[in-house]
């Protein structure tokens, strides 16, 4: 079995800030971790991913985000915001066997303020 | 440019109605899955395909159906349309297992039905 918790559904920064938005899992297997980002009336579009090797991951737009495996965590940084980054982002897991199922956390609008 | 195209981006139906929902993928994927997303709920699985005229139910299959004729079309469908199935429906795809599978969904831009 496998989950997510994204925690804070929605999240205001100031422009220039730093952006932190929080992903916790659950997995019984070794995990691939995703975060993925949608605006406004759109699909999905992959941010960044985790499967094997290096635990610090960098993604489009300046993003990045960190495997913690001792803290079950793999939190989405960028360190200023952009008006840009205005969107809502879901943090997702799966792992290599079976059929794939690709489990969403519930999503976190992120507000940048000028 | 891969591409997963879902065929209405807007549809408005009535209570009762039969609806379908069309996708289509050029990437020549394997696995088809379609999720409904609403507010404060994230992404649920409806269904999923990992080939043709094969499906599985995903964790909300109550009210709805999938067909797979071939590889690259998915189709979801909605026998009698009820006001609780208006929602954001996401079509996406992935590869199987093998050289290029990442775990990475290939979402559509989203179908959204309202159901009168």
């Amino acid at each position: 079995a496998q989950s997510v918790t994204q925690l804070g559904s929605h999240v205001s920064v100031s422009e220039g800030a730093l952006v932190l938005l929080r992903c916790n899992y659950s997995s019984s297997v070794p995990p691939y971790l995703f975060w993925y980002v949608q605006y406004p009336n759109q699909g999905l579009q992959l941010l960044l991913k985790y499967t094997t090797g290096a635990t610090l991951v960098k993604g489009i737009n300046g993003f990045e985000a960190e495997f913690k495996k001792s803290e079950t965590s793999f939190h989405l940084t960028k360190p200023s915001a952009h008006m840009s980054d205005a969107a809502e982002y879901f943090c997702a897991v799966t792992h290599s066997g079976g059929y794939q199922k690709v489990t969403f956390g519930i999503g976190t609008k992120l507000q940048v303020i000028p | 440019d891969v591409k997963v195209t879902q065929s209405s981006r807007y549809l408005v139906k009535r209570t009762g109605e039969k609806v379908f929902l069309e996708c289509v993928q050029d990437m020549d994927h394997e696995n088809m899955f379609w999720y409904r997303q609403d507010p404060g709920l994230g992404l649920r699985l409806i269904y999923f395909s990992y080939d043709v005229k094969m499906k599985e139910k995903g964790d909300i299959p109550e009210g709805y159906s999938v067909s797979r004729e071939k590889k690259e079309r998915f189709s979801l469908i909605l026998e009698s349309a009820s006001t609780n199935q208006t929602s954001m429906y996401l079509c996406a795809s992935s590869p199987s297992q093998g050289a290029r599978y990442t775990g990475e969904l290939f979402f559509g831009e989203g179908s959204r039905l309202t159901v009168l």
